[in-house]
């Protein structure tokens, strides 16, 4: 079975230009996050879909950042435009969905190898 | 609201030495706590995972992780490392239930340098 994979590894980026970050969940998984690490800081939430909808964006830092996931399936992640501070690892993860309240099994999320944005 | 500590943020062994990496967390919820690897240039692994029952875990490649409430601490050990366990390490809770929220909360991360 495929993991969550995450395209592209690697980008690098003028200052102002625009780009698109892609994840392709686990099949089947209805929960979809997407997460950041910039600079060497910890890992930042950024947003989560169930499914087609946005469950919680908090963690979006500014109108410059657009997710979008169509069709429940993949998602983008768009940044335009892109400012130096966006430089980071930009970590996909999926997971199962939810029975109820409880999180079956400690419902295991599983990350992609992140996508390496560089704005310079 | 969920906050995770890591104590070190780099932590130098020499190899076939026991290496102990701390977390510390706190939460107004119930949580599942997870220790999460990340090697050079590759993603995040999962390497263990406390959900309930025994408080010691074990995990993949040698690793095991003790959870203590009292304490709120679920601090990631291995008896002898190798120069392959160079990595960082990160410690993560999450909400048992989804009224708690779907974040996983992440600590700042221990860099592990194993020397030969």
């Amino acid at each position: 079975e495929a993991g969550v994979t995450q395209f592209p590894s690697h980008s690098v980026i003028e200052k102002g230009q625009t780009v698109t970050l892609r994840c392709d969940p686990i099949s089947g998984h209805d929960n979809l996050y997407w997460y950041r690490r910039v600079m060497g800081k910890e890992i930042k939430f950024l947003l989560h879909f169930v499914k087609e909808s946005k469950q919680d964006e908090s963690g979006m830092p500014n109108n410059r950042f657009l997710a979008e996931r169509t069709g429940g399936t993949y998602s983008t992640l768009k940044v335009q435009p892109a400012e130096l501070e966006d430089s980071g690892v930009y970590f996909c993860a999926s997971s199962q969905a939810s029975t109820g309240l409880v999180f079956a099994s400690g419902n295991t999320i599983y990350f992609g190898e992140g996508s390496w944005l560089t704005v310079v | 609201a969920q906050s995770v500590t890591q104590l070190d943020s780099q932590v130098p062994v020499f190899e076939e030495a026991p290496v102990e990496l701390r977390c510390n967390y706190s939460s107004s919820v119930s949580v599942y706590l997870f220790w999460y690897v990340q090697y050079p240039n590759q993603g995040l692994q999962l390497l263990l995972k406390y959900l309930s029952g025994s408080t010691l875990v074990k995990g993949i490649n040698g690793f095991e992780a003790e959870f203590n409430k009292s304490q709120t601490s679920f601090h990631l050990r291995k008896p002898s490392v190798h120069i392959s366990d160079t990595a960082e390490y990160f410690c993560a809770v999450r909400p048992r239930l989804s009224t708690g929220g779907f974040k996983t909360i992440f600590g700042a991360g221990t860099r592990l340098f194993v020397k030969a």
